[in-house]
C-alpha cells in the first residue's frame, strides 16, 4: 500500500544551526505534501505546505523542496530557535483524494541552546 | 475566525458510558474531519464528512458514530468504549473546493484527551 518514510526520528541540534527533515513517499499521484509541527499536548499546526507543480516554498526562516522523479520532499529550517523544538510530521495526499493524507511517523526536533 | 474548536477538553469515562465530543467551525469549511492520535503516533483518518454527508468511514468500529447536523458543526457520539480507545481525538476542517483531485490544507482543532476506564 502506499506510505511515506519520514527520516531522522530525532534530530538534536544546536541553536542557530539548520534542521533537515526528510520525506519519501510511495504513490505517483500525490499531488500535495503539507508538513505539520505539533507541540507536546497541542495541535498539529501546518507550517508549510507544496503542491506538485512546484519545486520548492520558502517561509521565512522554513522552504521545502519537493523532488517528483525521486518523490521525495524535504523540510529545511534555518536559524533554529528554541520554540522550533516539537514533533513535525509530514504527509502526502493519497493519489487523487481531496481528503486523505498518508502520514510520516515524525520527527522529533530537539534545539539545544 | 480561523479557528477550529473542540469540547470537551479533556473527558474521562468508563466503558457502559455514552458521551459526546463536539467540534466546531465557523470558516465556511464544507469538509470535516475526526481524527484518532495515539502517542507519539501521526494522527489516524477515522471519518470525513463533505457538505455535511458522510465521505469517508475507515473501517471505524460502530461504537464510534459521528454525525453532522450542519456546515458548521460535527459530533462524535461514544458509546461502550474500550480502554484501547483512549487517545487524543482531533477534529479538522478543510475547505473542499471539490477541484477534482487536489487536496485542501486541513486545520486541526486543539483535540479532546479521552481516558477510558
Amino acid at each position: 500500500g502506499e506510505n511515506v518514510e519520514q527520516h531522522p526520528s530525532t534530530l538534536s541540534v544546536q541553536e542557530g544551526d539548520s534542521a533537515v527533515i526528510k520525506c519519501t513517499y510511495s504513490d505517483s499521484a500525490s499531488n500535495y505534501f503539507p508538513w505539520y509541527k505539533q507541540e507536546l499536548g497541542k495541535r498539529p499546526q501546518l507550517i508549510i505546505d507544496i503542491r506538485s507543480n512546484v519545486g520548492e516554498k520558502k517561509d521565512q526562516r522554513i522552504a521545502v523542496t519537493l523532488n517528483k522523479t525521486a518523490k521525495h520532499f524535504s523540510l529545511h529550517i534555518t536559524e533554529t530557535q528554541p520554540e522550533d523544538s516539537a514533533v513535525y510530521f509530514c504527509a502526502a495526499s493519497k493519489g487523487d483524494s481531496n481528503y486523505q493524507l498518508i502520514w510520516g511517523a515524525g520527527t522529533k526536533l530537539i534545539i539545544k541552546p | 475566525d480561523t479557528e477550529v474548536t473542540q469540547t470537551p477538553k479533556h473527558l474521562v469515562m468508563g466503558m457502559t458510558n455514552k458521551k459526546s465530543l463536539k467540534c466546531e467551525q465557523h470558516m465556511g469549511h464544507r469538509a470535516m474531519y475526526w481524527y484518532k492520535q495515539k502517542a507519539k503516533k501521526p494522527p489516524e483518518l477515522m471519518f470525513v464528512y463533505s457538505y455535511e454527508k458522510l465521505s469517508i468511514n475507515e473501517s471505524v468500529p460502530s461504537r464510534f458514530s459521528p454525525e453532522c447536523p450542519n456546515s458548521s458543526l460535527l459530533n462524535l457520539h461514544l458509546h461502550a468504549l474500550q480502554p484501547e480507545d483512549s487517545a487524543l481525538y482531533l477534529c479538522a476542517s478543510s475547505q473542499d473546493r471539490h477541484s477534482g483531485g487536489a487536496a485542501d490544507t486541513q486545520y486541526f482543532g486543539p483535540g479532546t484527551r479521552l481516558t477510558v476506564l
